[in-house]
């Protein structure tokens, strides 16, 4: 199995800031990688995908960037909507595995 | 646009079989791929298993030897069954459908998309 790694678990910042997680697969997936962002109590959704394709009715503010086994999932003046978890996963074979998570906590 | 709405028991027994439905509305079964994922309370995502539009599926090795998934396509419905339960089976299911973009060198483009709002099943006696 590839496994994902996500880091850093948590992190927090302010309304308005930069924000950058990266995510680490334990073997070359070329670009297809996944982000999803889910909000306490739903369902995740879809953000980025091939790694850095902004999913339709996506906000720009989201970007995506990488190859190989290192991927960044960056939020440009982070909104209180933005405050989630994300996930990266693996598209590149089966199973397909998820990273554990970046949660996005309030300052 | 398509939606998905999972229904099934929220509590289990353990060693009994959970056996959970999703349904397609908005777009046509047969057109698409569709899988399971589940979410343990408090914990991340784990993929369970697909099945194609040709009938075939592939599942987690995890678990490969206790699921199964189906389709009805005269319900707009796919299915997951999971035997012989135990406690750490205890999670959110999520049904999704596999969206699925270019294949460069036989390897298609997939993501989850859109998902269901998922069913929180409990394993306890």
């Amino acid at each position: 199995d590839i496994q994902m790694t996500q880091s850093p678990s948590s992190l927090s910042a302010s309304a308005g800031d930069r924000v950058t997680m990266t995510c680490r697969s334990s073997q070359t997936i070329s670009n297809y990688l996944n982000w999803y962002q889910q909000r306490p109590g739903t369902a995740p959704k879809l953000l980025i995908y091939a790694a850095s394709s902004l999913q339709s009715g996506v906000p720009s503010r989201f970007s995506g960037s990488g190859s190989g086994t290192d991927f960044t999932l960056t939020i440009t003046s982070l909104q209180p909507e933005d405050f989630a978890t994300y996930y990266c996963q693996q598209s590149y074979s089966t199973p397909h595995t998820f990273g554990q998570g970046t949660k996005v906590e309030i300052k | 646009q398509v939606q998905l709405q999972e229904s099934g028991p929220g509590l289990v027994k353990p060693s009994e079989t959970l056996s959970l439905t999703c349904t397609v509305f908005g777009g046509s079964i047969s057109r698409y791929y569709w899988s399971w994922i589940r979410q343990p309370p408090g914990k991340g995502l784990d993929w369970i298993g697909n099945i194609y539009n040709s009938g075939s599926t592939k599942y987690n090795p995890s678990l490969k030897s206790r699921v199964t998934i189906s389709v009805d396509t005269s319900k707009n419905q796919f299915s997951l069954k999971l035997t012989s339960l135990t406690a750490a089976d205890t999670a959110v299911y999520y049904c999704a459908r596999v969206s699925v973009g270019q294949c460069p060198n036989g390897v298609c483009y997939t993501a989850f998309d859109p998902w269901g709002q998922g069913t929180l099943v409990t394993v306890s006696s």
